[in-house]
């Protein structure tokens, strides 16, 4: 196959908590991975990104591990604040330069 | 520094009319794409381009159709609107460099799209 699997949200969390948002993906070779952020009301912004395997990518406190053993790529933050509620999308190039993208995860932080 | 540009920002249609949704880029990408996200779902293509001239169906063409005239512009019509119709849509952009296949999509707001 050739898909991109989100954990289900929402994920609701404390303000200050630890965040986990899984992502698994299939693919052969080693596809550039992506995460997207969506603020309500608003369009998609890049996250952060890794383009080979072991690469981590980092941005604004999240982070996440490209993981080729586990095809993972597992977005992390360790503190989240109520301004990180958005829905997170995780995405993987596919061959033809479109992205496959997952079903994004909700994520509510409560002050 | 504009990036990609979506107009109309909101718009109602009754069924069966018909309307354009524009989207314009100022990043001189070659790639550009049409999107629709329902409400709760994640991302659907709809049809993409790889350059002036060019176009592809994605994986939900039925009922759009697009042009590329110019690298800028890449417009999405619906041509008899349905209630199915009723979503989200979202230009986006990318670029070729480097072969592209690590070039982020650069995306618009959105066009909030309700058939009635």
């Amino acid at each position: 196959g050739n898909s991109v699997t989100q954990m289900e949200g929402p994920v609701t969390l404390s303000e200050e908590a630890f965040l986990t948002i899984n992502c698994t993906y299939t693919a052969t070779g080693y596809p550039s991975l992506f995460w997207y952020v969506q603020y309500p009301g608003e369009g998609l912004q890049l996250l952060l990104k890794a383009t080979k395997a072991d690469d981590k990518g980092s941005n604004k406190g999240f982070e996440a591990t490209y993981r080729k053993e586990t095809t993972s790529f597992h977005l992390e933050k360790g503190s989240v604040q109520v301004s990180d509620s958005a829905v997170y999308f995780c995405g993987k190039r596919d061959s033809n330069y479109q992205l496959i993208w997952g079903a994004g995860t909700k994520l509510i932080i409560k002050p | 520094n504009a990036g990609v540009t979506q107009t109309p920002k909101f718009r109602i249609l009754k069924i069966g009319q018909s309307m354009t949704l524009q989207c314009t880029q100022d990043m001189n990408h070659n790639y550009m794409y049409w999107y629709r996200q329902d409400p709760g779902m994640g991302l659907k293509l709809i049809y993409y381009s790889v350059g002036a001239g060019i176009t592809d169906k994605g994986e939900v063409p039925n009922g759009y159709n697009v042009s590329r005239s110019t690298t800028e512009d890449f417009p999405l019509r619906l041509e008899l609107a349905a209630p199915s119709q009723t979503s989200v849509y979202f230009c986006a952009s990318s670029s070729p460099r480097g072969g592209g296949s690590n070039q982020p999509q650069h995306f618009g707001d959105g066009t909030r799209l309700s058939i009635l």
